[in-house]
């Protein structure tokens, strides 16, 4: 089966940098997106990443490693604003957007 | 420029009622799709289309159907409304299958 992992919940601190994983297992491989939502609001789109290494977009960063099946999202400067959920979602070979369940990132002051 | 606009935003239906999610794009963009969003679990994919006249089942069409007569409209239709069917409800738009997906405001359903 297709499967995207990333961790349910984080916390970290105002000005501080946070890294949220993500693994995944899904049958073929043509990008990988991270996705930014507020509670109660819809996606908004944030990176995507189709070749390995590091994409760097302001205070955001992506990272992919295709042969691990892993990206990172690297958010650096927090502002409490950055409190939200981030989605991972990989297409595969059909093209289909596989979504992760999302990461909570709690910004404490 | 609107963008994908959903509509309506809050309903509450009956079991056993129907009813219509309206989706609209003024971006040209020939890819749209419907996805269910519930709670801890990752978006699940409805229904999608490639372009006008064209739809294609998703992950989870069960109670759902389609039609994109135009490219700007992408309606989504619920028969016999289910307690399982509440959930947020995203209509989003692609210009190619490559590209960033960008998704109306949401429906949120309560069938009840």
């Amino acid at each position: 089966g297709q499967n995207i992992d990333q961790p349910t919940e984080m916390t970290a601190t105002e000005g501080a940098i946070v890294q949220i994983n993500c693994t995944y297992q899904t049958s073929g491989f043509n990008g990988l997106f991270w996705y930014q939502q507020h509670a109660g609001e819809a996606p908004t789109f944030l990176s995507y990443n189709v070749l390995d290494g590091l994409e760097e977009k302001g205070r955001f960063s992506s990272f992919l490693s295709r042969s691990k099946g892993y990206s990172y999202l690297l958010l650096k400067e927090l502002q409490m604003k950055d409190s939200a959920s981030y989605l991972c979602a990989v297409k595969d070979s059909n093209y289909q957007l596989i979504w992760g369940a999302g990461t909570k990132l709690i910004i404490k002051p | 420029n609107a963008g994908v606009t959903q509509t309506p935003k809050f309903r509450i239906l009956k079991i056993g009622q129907s009813m219509t999610l309206q989706c609209t794009q003024d971006m040209n963009h020939n890819y749209m799709y419907w996805y269910r969003q519930d709670p801890g679990m990752g978006l699940k994919l409805i229904y999608y289309s490639v372009g006008a006249g064209i739809t294609d089942k998703g992950e989870v069409p069960n109670g759902y159907n389609v039609s994109r007569s135009t490219t700007e409209d992408f309606p989504l239709r619920l028969e016999l409304a289910a307690p399982s069917q509440t959930s947020v409800y995203f209509c989003a738009s692609s210009y190619t299958e490559s590209d960033g997906y960008t998704f109306g405001s949401g429906t949120r359903l309560t069938v009840v």
